[in-house]
């Protein structure tokens, strides 16, 4: 994933809009990906994940969209919450390698 | 179920001491990942252990960091000298990862320790 630095790209939404976070990966060898949320001074948390034979999986109020033809993923959040309020990371992987993140994006949720 | 436990949380050190960081995955996870993240970027990958057994360390800087598995449970990550740029959160990750059984790709962080270099 690219840098960059400490500004990062900020999506602000109100509470209870949905939200949708979009990725762009790099490898079209990629066969597994994942969505991670990590608040400030937490380590990355599971979100959802998503293998590449599938381009829809849905939990909890969350779904994750692959595209592979243009190499995108995206993260749709529902009825967001003021506490989904962090950075939020994709990070792509090939066979029994080690994740590849991309670069985060911050989520606000206005009250 | 226990999740990944990383020690010390925070850590503050000058340039060129030495510094160690240790981490226990969850039990029976086989795969455990270190990664470096510099604040405002994505967690980068330092080195990853099947076991006891290192998979990738292709962009760990070994001319000062060291990682071990000795046991094939806990690691730890040495960094001697450390330099200004180190200062970052280390990030300890681990996998079960059984092939072909679903649900055991998920890779789990830790809380990481904070690193700064003085």
């Amino acid at each position: 994933g690219e840098s960059v630095g400490l500004h990062l790209p900020t999506l602000s939404v109100q509470e209870g809009d949905n939200s949708i976070i979009n990725c762009a990966y790099s490898n079209s060898a990629s066969d597994y990906f994942i969505w991670y949320k990590q608040e400030s001074g937490k380590g990355p948390q599971f979100i959802i994940d998503i293998r590449s034979n599938m381009d829809k999986r849905q939990g909890q109020r969350v779904t994750v969209l692959l595209n592979k033809t243009v190499k995108h993923l995206s993260l749709q959040i529902a009825a967001t919450q003021p506490g989904d309020s962090a950075v939020y990371f994709c990070a792509e992987r090939t066979g029994r390698r080690a994740l590849t993140f991309g670069s985060g994006t911050r989520l606000q949720v206005q009250p | 179920e226990a999740g990944v436990a990383q020690s010390p949380r925070y850590k503050i050190i000058e340039k060129r001491q030495s510094v160690a960081f240790w981490c226990n995955p969850i039990s029976g996870h086989a795969t455990l990942y270190w990664y470096q993240q510099i604040l405002g970027q994505g967690p980068k990958l330092l080195i990853q252990f099947q076991n006891n057994g290192v998979v990738d360390d292709s962009q760990l800087p070994k001319d000062r960091f060291s990682a071990e598995r000795l046991k094939g449970v806990d690691s730890t990550l040495k960094i001697q000298p450390a330099k200004l740029e180190d200062s970052a959160v280390y990030l300890c990750a681990s996998r079960l990862g059984l092939a072909g059984v679903r649900g055991t790709d998920t890779q789990y962080f830790g809380p990481g320790t904070r690193l700064t270099v003085l």
